[in-house]
């Protein structure tokens, strides 16, 4: 059974803090690597797909890392700001089918 | 950005009826259009994938006549629930990959569906 874990579940930061999540996922048959950002009551919203191990991706003040070989993913944020909170998904793509397994999250909230 | 219109947002029903969901890629074709569910404190689960114009194919355990799936044009997808029971009630999120296989897929915003 393949399996996508996310950490922390949740986390609580000031504003200016930087973070960082871990996505951990299974590192035998690897196709992708997507990482989203979900707001309340918005759609999730796609911020990267990662393909190399060793890829390195940044939008803005958010980056991410891979790791294929020991499976895991690291998204980061530099200088966390409010409008950064949000539930961010990483989610794992085995094979050319475009069917994704998604982790549970990390809810991150931002406080001013 | 690529937008995708799900609508209604929230549905309330009684159980034995039939609720229709519907997603609608705005501003690109959507040829593959994937169906989720999520239900409380789990992760995001495929339940189908429909193509235009072909049969929707249906994961393990999700029943292909009880989840209705029509794709029948390149900008809408419609997810029917038959004959709800109260053990249906999920949110149900569709998305649209625009582009080659390791594409970004594009959401709706879900609907939450509540059989009383």
């Amino acid at each position: 059974i393949l399996n996508v874990e996310q950490s922390p579940q949740s986390l609580h930061v000031q504003e200016g803090d930087s973070t960082n999540f871990t996505c951990s996922f299974p590192s035998s048959n690897f196709y992708a690597l997507h990482w989203y950002r979900w707001e309340t009551a918005k759609s999730p919203e796609a911020l990267f797909v990662m393909t190399l191990n060793g890829d390195e991706k940044k939008k803005g003040r958010i980056s991410a890392t891979l790791n294929t070989k020991e499976g895991y993913s690291y998204l980061y944020i530099k200088g966390s700001q409010p409008e950064d909170s949000a539930t961010y998904l990483c989610a794992f793509n085995a094979g050319n089918n475009r069917k994704l397994i998604w982790g549970l999250g990390t809810s991150l909230a931002v406080n001013p | 950005g690529a937008v995708v219109s799900q609508h209604p947002s929230r549905v309330i029903c009684k159980s034995g009826t039939s609720v229709k969901i519907e997603c609608r890629s705005l501003d690109f074709q959507a040829t593959t259009m994937f169906w989720y569910r999520q239900f409380p404190k789990q992760s995001l689960m495929l339940m189908a994938t429909s193509n235009e114009g072909s049969k929707a194919t249906y994961e393990q355990g999700v029943e292909k006549d009880k989840f209705l799936i029509n794709h029948a044009s390149l900008t809408l997808s419609t997810l029917t629930v038959t004959s709800a029971h109260p053990e249906d009630s999920s949110f149900y999120i569709c998305s649209a990959p625009r582009g080659a296989t390791r594409e970004k897929l594009f959401f709706g915003s879900g609907t939450q569906l509540s059989v009383l």
